[in-house]
């Protein structure tokens, strides 16, 4: 079965710092992916996507994602971060070749330290 | 357009009754899913219903839980004999058949 691998339930980062989080799937032929944001005591919504085309994916907020087929992974990354970006981050997968349900990781905090 | 509702959007019932929560899905979109978010956790599947096939339950807790998708669109999640630890935010998203999920804002459930 499809899983969703976010190897970090926590990332701490100082404001303007660079940030990656990473996300690695199973293998699989296709795949589509994404990455959600939930801000505190708000409902998940979407970042960015990856269907088809290019490789890395630019997303609202600043933040964008590299699909690495040959390591299976979608890691989000933000040159900048803001106190505002203090979140909680899920990435996802849908499995093209199966059922196409959407998987979601665990999640990884961002904490953005002043 | 409109986008997922989910009703009501808080429920506080007394342990061991029964609870539905309703999700209706943005119209056209052929997936629905139920979650389950506990305090400060990440997101737990529950079901996936897509188009007409038969639904995925393997992430139900229990038989205590069940859902229903009528005419492909609404769906009600149905909780018996509820227990204390059934409290959490409920999450219905649906999707189209390509595409992310939209997520609906929520049915906080508390049992007491």
């Amino acid at each position: 079965a499809q899983s969703v691998t976010q190897l970090d339930s926590q990332v701490p980062v100082f404001e303007e710092a660079p940030v990656e989080l990473r996300c690695n799937y199973s293998s699989s032929v296709s795949v589509y992916l994404f990455w959600y944001v939930q801000y505190p005591n708000q409902g998940l919504q979407l970042l960015l996507k990856y269907l088809s085309g290019s490789t890395l994916v630019k997303g609202i907020n600043g933040f964008e994602a590299e699909f690495n087929k040959s390591q299976t992974s979608f890691h989000l990354r933000k040159p900048s971060v803001h106190i505002s970006d203090t979140a909680e981050y899920f990435c996802a997968v849908s499995d093209l070749g199966r059922d196409d349900k959407i998987i979601f990781g665990k999640g990884t905090r961002l904490h953005i330290l002043p | 357009g409109a986008g997922v509702s989910q009703s009501p959007s808080n429920k506080v019932t007394e342990k061991g009754k029964d609870v539905e929560l309703r999700c209706d899905p943005i119209s056209g979109h052929t997936a629905l899913y139920w979650y389950r978010q506990s305090l400060g956790q990440g997101l737990e599947f529950l079901i996936y219903f897509q188009g007409n096939s038969a639904p995925d339950k393997s992430g139900l807790p229990s038989d205590r839980f069940s859902a229903e998708r009528t005419g492909g669109s609404v769906s009600t999640l149905t909780i018996q004999r509820t227990q204390q630890e059934d409290s959490a935010v409920y999450l219905c998203a649906s999707s189209p058949p390509i595409g992310e999920q939209y997520f609906g804002p929520g049915t906080r459930l508390t049992v007491t």
